[in-house]
């Protein structure tokens, strides 16, 4: 079975500046889809950003960028010009790619939560 | 587009309770996931469904829970008869499987239910 560690309970970063938060996986697939989450107050659970395993080019999102290293088993979310707004817990999500077996489900880290200080 | 509705958003019933959470995914979307999130045990899956049929239901609890899809715009999840350890906040999710590798799932704001 999959696993999802993010290792970092808590984040705080001060405004405008730069912050990555931590995730790595266990897997013996090679196929899969990796996702950050973000649920912020409202708990409304939002994608921040995706990645598949087979593009060896990081995934961009305006301020989320994600460095993937698949040999280390690694998905790690940076966050750059942070905003009070990015304030939220993070999650992320690991999807197996073999959907000929039907594994559609993700499985979730524990999420790390994200401050950000004036 | 409509994103993934559900209701109610809040939920407080006593013990022993019959409780049926609501679900509508977004239209054209041909899966759909019940999690449910805890302090504990973080977010879970409960079961999921493809074209309206279960796939996988090993995420349920318990015989106490029990899901349905009846049409591709609707879902139900109930607990009966439900416990105070019922309480989390439920989520729906849907997604597409139509486009090719990322199928991402958008998920509905929730349902807290709380069991006194």
């Amino acid at each position: 079975a999959q696993t999802v560690t993010q290792s970092q309970p808590e984040m705080s970063v001060q405004e405008a500046e730069t912050v990555t938060l931590s995730c790595t996986y266990d897997t013996s697939e090679s196929d899969y889809y990796l996702f950050w989450y973000k649920q912020p107050p409202s708990r409304q659970m939002i994608l921040v950003i995706r990645q598949e395993a087979y593009k060896q080019q990081n995934a961009t999102e305006n301020r989320f960028s994600v460095n993937f290293q698949k040999a280390a088993k690694s998905f790690s979310l940076k966050i750059s010009d942070s905003q009070l707004g990015d304030a939220a817990m993070y999650f992320c999500a690991y999807r197996s790619g073999d959907t000929l077996a039907g594994s559609y489900q993700l499985t979730f880290g524990k999420g790390t939560k994200l401050s950000v200080i004036p | 587009d409509a994103g993934v509705i559900q209701s109610p958003r809040h939920e407080v019933t006593e013990m022993g309770q019959e409780v049926t959470l609501r679900c509508k995914p977004i239209s054209g979307h041909d899966y759909l996931f019940w999690y449910r999130q805890t302090m504990m045990r973080g977010l879970e899956l409960l079961i999921y469904f493809n074209n309206n049929v279960p796939i996988d239901d090993s995420g349920m609890p318990e015989d106490r829970f029990s899901a349905k899809m009846p049409n591709a715009s609707f879902s139900t999840l109930k607990i009966q008869p439900s416990e105070p350890r019922d309480s989390a906040v439920y989520f729906c999710a849907s997604s597409f499987s139509g486009l090719a590798g990322t199928d991402t799932q958008y998920f509905g704001p929730g349902t807290r239910l709380t069991v006194l």
